[in-house]
């Protein structure tokens, strides 16, 4: 089945204490791309990745760092997380960014006290 | 640069009715504009695309939208509503020029929630 995944889907942690959230997908797409939804602010990109190797600044990039070193595979880093990251964060992927259905994963909940 | 401005946050209907959820773009290149839906507790699922075809775009599910150049609008519409629409709907843009710094970017509307009474 063609899918994003996320792992984990839900996470609690301590402000400061680094944490990887994982991204992959099994459709062989170039673009992937990490977003955070929080009430009234709609969805908003963080990273993402035209392809392997290439990376870029979303809108709002403070605080996370990513890497692609594989197609399927986008992992976001929180290296010290604080409680305005608390966030439901989305991982998508498509064909390419401007004419292309963007395939989303489930979602992750993270919570930082 | 490039944003999105969903006029409403909260639309309200009754079933059999119809449905208008507006959204205004600005780009600084052609753009190509998309509306997502997201039920509760769900992912979020493509309703339709604009890439520079034909204005006016069919969707899933009896949605369509027609892109407006001079007004800078790609609205919504259903001609009438049904219970299973109730759900959270973005308008978002992609306008970034080929080889340029923003080409991949992304940028969502803040959300209109569409509730839909019996």
């Amino acid at each position: 089945e063609a899918q994003v995944t996320q792992n984990p889907r839900y996470l609690i942690t301590v402000t400061g204490k680094k944490l990887t959230v994982t991204c992959s997908q099994n459709m062989n797409h170039e673009y992937m791309s990490w977003y955070r939804q929080d009430p009234g602010l709609g969805l908003r990109q963080i990273y993402y990745s035209m392809n392997v190797e290439v990376t870029d600044k979303g809108d709002v990039p403070e605080g996370y760092k990513v890497s692609r070193k594989e197609k399927r595979n986008f992992p976001l880093i929180l290296e010290s997380p604080s409680p305005n990251q608390t966030s439901l964060y989305f991982c998508a992927s498509s064909l390419g960014s401007r004419i292309y259905e963007q395939y989303f994963g489930p979602g992750t909940r993270l919570t930082v006290t | 640069a490039q944003s999105v401005t969903q006029l409403d946050s909260h639309v309200s209907v009754s079933e059999g009715t119809p449905v208008l959820l507006r959204c205004n773009y600005s780009s600084s290149y052609s753009p190509s504009l998309f509306w997502y839906v997201q039920h509760p507790n769900k992912g979020l699922q493509l309703l339709l695309k604009y890439t520079s075809a034909a204005t006016l775009v069919k969707g899933i599910n009896g949605f369509e939208a027609e892109f407006k150049k001079s007004e800078t609008s790609f609205h919504l519409t259903k001609p009438s509503a049904h219970m299973s629409d109730a759900a959270e709907y973005f308008c978002v843009v992609s306008s970034g020029d080929a080889g340029g710094t923003s080409y991949g970017k992304l940028t969502f509307g803040q959300g209109t929630i569409l509730t839909v009474h019996p």
